[in-house]
C-alpha cells in the first residue's frame, strides 16, 4: 500500500536553529498538508500545498515556517529560527483531488517527525 | 466556538462491549467527515470516513452522519483491548484549491478485560 515517508523520525536542535523536515508524499496525489501535535494535544493544521503553492494556512503558521516542493517528489517544512514551543510531532499528509466516493479528500499521514527544541 | 468538539474521556468498556464515540462539527460546509485512530506517539490511522447522511458500516465498525445535527459517530462492536487508543474525529472542507482537515482533541477508548 501506498505511504507517505518522511524523515527524519526525530530530530534535537538548539532554539534558534533552523530545521527542515521533509516528506515524500504518494506519487498521484496533489494535494499536500503539515500538521503539528504538541504532546499531549490535538493534531493542528498547519497548511496545505497544491499546485507549488500554499492554499491555505493557519494562525500558526507565521513567517517563521516556510514550504517548499524543491523537486518533484518531496515536500519540505522549514522552520527559519525554532522556539522552544515548537517541540512537537510533525505529520506531513497528501490525499488526490475527486469525489469522496472515489477516496479523494481522504488525507494519508506520515509516520511522523519529532521535534524536540533545546 | 470550537470547530470540531469532541469528549476527552476516558471512555472505558468490557471487552465485547459496543463503545459510542461522539463528535459534533461547526461548519455547515464540511463535506466529508473521518474517524481517525491514534496510539500514543503514532500517527493518525484512517478507521472509515463518510460524506452521506446515515450509517456507513466496515466490520466492527459503524460511522453514523447527521448533518442537520452536525452530529458524527462512531460505533465499536465486540471491543477488543487493542482498540484501546485515541479516537479522533476529523471533518473536511474544501474550497476551490483551499483545503483542511480539522481535528477534534479526540476521545481516548480504554477496552477492559
Amino acid at each position: 500500500e501506498p505511504e507517505v515517508t518522511q524523515t527524519p523520525s526525530h530530530q534535537v536542535t538548539q532554539m534558534g536553529q533552523e530545521v527542515i523536515l521533509r516528506c515524500v508524499p504518494i506519487s498521484n496525489h496533489l494535494y499536500f498538508y503539515w500538521y503539528r501535535q504538541i504532546l499531549g494535544q490535538k493534531v493542528e493544521f498547519l497548511v496545505s500545498f497544491y499546485n507549488n503553492e500554499i492554499s491555505e494556512k493557519s494562525e500558526i503558521f507565521d513567517d517563521q515556517f516556510s514550504v517548499e516542493r524543491p523537486d518533484g517528489s518531496n515536500f519540505t517544512l522549514k522552520i527559519r529560527s525554532t522556539k522552544l514551543e515548537d517541540s512537537a510531532m510533525y505529520f506531513c499528509a497528501s490525499t488526490q483531488p475527486g469525489h469522496p466516493s472515489s477516496g479523494a479528500n481522504v488525507l494519508t499521514f506520515g509516520a511522523g517527525s519529532r521535534l524536540t527544541v533545546l | 466556538q470550537k470547530e470540531v468538539e469532541q469528549n476527552s474521556g476516558p471512555l472505558s468498556v468490557p471487552e465485547g462491549a459496543i463503545a459510542s464515540l461522539n463528535c459534533t462539527y461547526s461548519d455547515r460546509g464540511s463535506q466529508s467527515f473521518f474517524w481517525y485512530r491514534q496510539y500514543s506517539g503514532k500517527s493518525p490511522e484512517l478507521i472509515m470516513f463518510i460524506y452521506s447522511n446515515g450509517d456507513k458500516e466496515d466490520g466492527r465498525f459503524t460511522a453514523q452522519l447527521n448533518k442537520a445535527s452536525q452530529y458524527v459517530s462512531l460505533l465499536i462492536r465486540d471491543s477488543q483491548p487493542s482498540d484501546s487508543a485515541t479516537y479522533l474525529c476529523a471533518v473536511f472542507i474544501s474550497a476551490g484549491t483551499a483545503s483542511k482537515l480539522t481535528f477534534g482533541t479526540g476521545t481516548r477508548l480504554q477496552v477492559t478485560l
